[in-house]
């Protein structure tokens, strides 16, 4: 059965405070790895798509990494819009359904 | 950019009504879904189709239904709300030759 366990649950950080959140997963055959970010309230908002192992993608602050057991969000110099809870899903070749991670709430003080 | 709306931002219904959400796309999607997200237990789909009038059970259908009369609109029914249904339910769609799963803002639902 396909499992995503996300770590921390929760990360409080400092302004300028780099940090990564980390996503394990296991999954028959992957076909992606995808990172979301969910303000309170709101829809998850798309981040990255990752495919295979040692690919990167960047953006911003914020630069995903993959391996194949698990996927680092890497935060450069948080600033507090940085808040928000990220969301780590993986999906298999076999189908279409995201299988979702619980997610890390992220907060960054000033 | 991909826009998907849903009916409803906060919906307040009692128990034992039928409750209505919509979901619709303007990009012609094929394949369309539904989670719920609760507290402690992160998203869980449960319902998605992959074409009009096409529709298959995620992880946990029970309680639900669904409809997909026309490519653009995807409705999750809900025969005759229960408590436990209250959640935050929320639909997604993905465009045609990507993999990535676009989110509408989402339906806040209580059932008193």
């Amino acid at each position: 059965e396909d499992q995503v366990t996300q770590s921390p649950e929760a990360l409080r950080l400092q302004e300028g405070e780099s940090s990564s959140l980390n996503c394990s997963y296991t999954v028959s055959g992957l076909r992606g790895l995808f990172w979301y970010r969910q303000d309170p309230g709101k829809g998850p908002e798309f981040l990255f798509t990752l495919y295979s192992a040692g690919e990167e993608k960047e953006k911003e602050r914020l630069k995903a990494t993959l391996t194949k057991k698990e996927s680092f969000l890497h935060i450069t110099a948080p600033k507090p819009e940085d808040s928000a809870t990220y969301l780590c899903a993986v999906q298999a070749v076999s189908g279409y359904a995201l299988n979702f991670g619980k997610g890390t709430s992220l907060l960054v003080t000033p | 950019d991909v826009k998907v709306t849903q009916s409803s931002r906060y919906l307040v219904k009692r128990t034992g009504e039928k409750v209505f959400l919509e979901c619709v796309q303007d990009m012609d999607h094929e394949n369309m879904f539904w989670y719920r997200q609760d507290p402690g237990l992160g998203l869980r789909l449960i319902y998605f189709s992959y074409d009009v009038k096409m529709k298959e059970k995620g992880d946990i259908p029970e309680g639900y239904s669904v409809s997909r009369e026309k490519k653009e609109r995807f409705s999750l029914i809900l025969e005759s709300a229960s408590t436990n249904q209250t959640s935050m339910y929320l639909c997604a769609t993905v465009s045609p030759g990507e993999d990535t799963q676009y989110f509408g803002p989402g339906t806040r639902l209580t059932v008193l």
